[in-house]
C-alpha cells in the first residue's frame, strides 16, 4: 500500500528554536496532506490542510505564523513550528491523500514527537 | 462531517473475535464509514472503509446496518498486538472537496488479554 514517511520521528529543541517536520508520499502524488496535532491521551486535532502550489487552510484556532506549512512539490509538504515553547510539545502528524487516482484509503505518517525544553 | 459514537473501552480475549461498535445516526448520503486504529505513539493505521455494504479484507470486516446509521468492525481472531485505540469516522467519498480531511473522536480503547 501507499506510504507516507515524516522526519524526523522525534526531536528535542530549546524553547525559542525553530523545529521544521517534513512528511513525504513515498510511492504516489500527494495533491494535498493534512496535518494533525495529539497531546498525551487526547485524540488527533486536524490542525491545517495543505495543498500543493497553493498557501495552507488552517482550522480555526490554529496560528498559521506560528505553524508556517509548504507544500512545494506534490510528495513533500513541511510544517515549521516556529519559536517553539513547552506547550507546543506535542505529536505530529500528518496524512495524504492522492491526486487522480485513490482508493479511498488515506494514508498517515508515523508521527513526529516534538518536545521544548 | 457527521459525528460518530463508540464505546470508550473494550476487552477481548486473544483468538476471539472482537466486535467494535460505532453509531452514525446523522450520516450523509456521501459520507464513507473510516475504521483506523493507532498503536501507542504511533501514526494512525488504516483499516477498512465502506458506503453501505458489507466489506472484508485481510485485516477486518466492516458490517454497516441497512439505514447506515450504525456499524460493527469485525476482527475475526484477536491478537495482543491488536490492542490499540479504534476510531470510526465518517467523510466524504472521494472527490469531494473535504475528502481526506478526517475528524477523530475518542474511540475505543481495545484491549486484548491472554
Amino acid at each position: 500500500g501507499a506510504v507516507v514517511s515524516q522526519h524526523p520521528s522525534r526531536v528535542i529543541c530549546k524553547s525559542g528554536t525553530s523545529v521544521k517536520i517534513e512528511c513525504r508520499s513515498l510511492d504516489f502524488q500527494a495533491t494535498t496532506m493534512f496535518w494533525y496535532r495529539q497531546f498525551p491521551k487526547q485524540s488527533l486535532m486536524l490542525m491545517a490542510t495543505s495543498n500543493e502550489g497553493s498557501k495552507a487552510t488552517y482550522e480555526q484556532g490554529v496560528e498559521k505564523d506560528k505553524f508556517l506549512i509548504n507544500h512545494a512539490s506534490l510528495t513533500l509538504s513541511t510544517l515549521t513550528v516556529t519559536s517553539a515553547h513547552p506547550e507546543d510539545s506535542s505529536f505530529y502528524i500528518c496524512s495524504a491523500r492522492g491526486g487522480l487516482t485513490h482508493t479511498g484509503e488515506l494514508f498517515f505518517g508515523e508521527g513526529s514527537r516534538l518536545t521544548v525544553l | 462531517d457527521a459525528k460518530t459514537t463508540q464505546p470508550p473501552s473494550m476487552d477481548c480475549a486473544e483468538g476471539r473475535a472482537a466486535n467494535l461498535p460505532c453509531n452514525h445516526s446523522t450520516i450523509s448520503g456521501n459520507e464513507y464509514v473510516y475504521w483506523y486504529r493507532q498503536i501507542h505513539s504511533q501514526g494512525p493505521q488504516y483499516i477498512i472503509h465502506g458506503l453501505k455494504n458489507n466489506e472484508t479484507n485481510e485485516m477486518a470486516s466492516l458490517i454497516i446496518t441497512e439505514d447506515r446509521k450504525s456499524s460493527t468492525l469485525i476482527l475475526p481472531h484477536a491478537t495482543l498486538r491488536d490492542t490499540a485505540v479504534y476510531y470510526c469516522i465518517v467523510s466524504q467519498v472521494a472527490g469531494g472537496t473535504s475528502y481526506g480531511k478526517l475528524t477523530f473522536g475518542q474511540g475505543t480503547i481495545l484491549t486484548v488479554h491472554p
